[in-house]
């Protein structure tokens, strides 16, 4: 069965600057997606980014990218110039490309924007 | 911009009663999901559902569970006799096709089982 690890319980950054979370995944698939949902403390569950496996380019969203490495399993999310409304719940989340629709997710990260 | 809704937003019942948590998902969506996060722990799958039928659930989807599109329009998600570990957040998800690969989730029901 697929894992996904997140190594992190929390994080903090100051506002403006970057800071990265770290994911890693486990599976015996080459065809996959993964994600990463922001949840902030009213608990709705935010899609931030995706990236399909198949694809070499890291995906990026404005302030948002990834740093996927396919081979070692791993796929961080690097926020630049951090913002307040960024403080929040990020859980990282792997579907599987073919006969199963559930997204997997980690334990998630909590992170905390200082001003 | 369309979104997936929930309702309730809050929940409180007491162990062994019935519950209905009702889900409109994003309007021309076809697949159909709920998830929950018990407090302090992932989100987990419950079950998938497309075209009238079930087409994936977890372990943790018993006899308990049942789901239902009763309308065009609504999805809802049955706990037929509430134990106190039922609770939880309840995510509803929707997408629009099974190869769309993006859930979009609803703002979840919590459910306390007193």
């Amino acid at each position: 069965a697929q894992t996904v690890t997140q190594s992190q319980p929390e994080m903090s950054v100051q506002e403006a600057e970057t800071v990265t979370l770290s994911c890693t995944y486990d599976t015996s698939e080459s065809d996959y997606y993964l994600f990463w949902y922001k949840q902030p403390p009213s608990r709705q569950m935010i899609l931030v980014i995706r990236q399909e496996a198949y694809k070499q380019q890291n995906a990026t969203e404005n302030r948002f990218s990834v740093n996927f490495q396919k081979a070692a399993k791993s796929f961080s999310l690097k926020i630049s110039d951090s913002q307040l409304g960024d403080a929040a719940m990020y859980f990282c989340a792997y579907r599987g490309g073919v006969g199963s629709e559930k997204l997997v997710f980690g334990k998630g990260t909590k992170l905390t924007v200082n001003p | 911009e369309p979104e997936v809704t929930q309702t309730p937003s809050h929940q409180v019942t007491q162990m062994g009663q019935e519950v209905i948590l009702r889900c409109v998902p994003i309007s021309n969506h076809l697949y159909f999901y709920w998830y929950r996060q018990i407090l302090g722990q992932k989100v987990e799958f419950l079950v998938s559902f497309y075209n009238n039928e079930i087409s994936e659930k977890s372990e943790i989807f018993d006899d308990q569970f049942s789901v239902e599109r009763p309308d065009g329009s609504n999805f809802t998600l049955k706990i037929r006799s509430t134990k106190l570990e039922d609770s939880a957040m309840y995510f509803c998800a929707s997408s629009v096709e099974r190869d769309s690969r993006t859930q979009y989730f609803g703002p979840g029901t919590r459910l306390l089982v007193l």
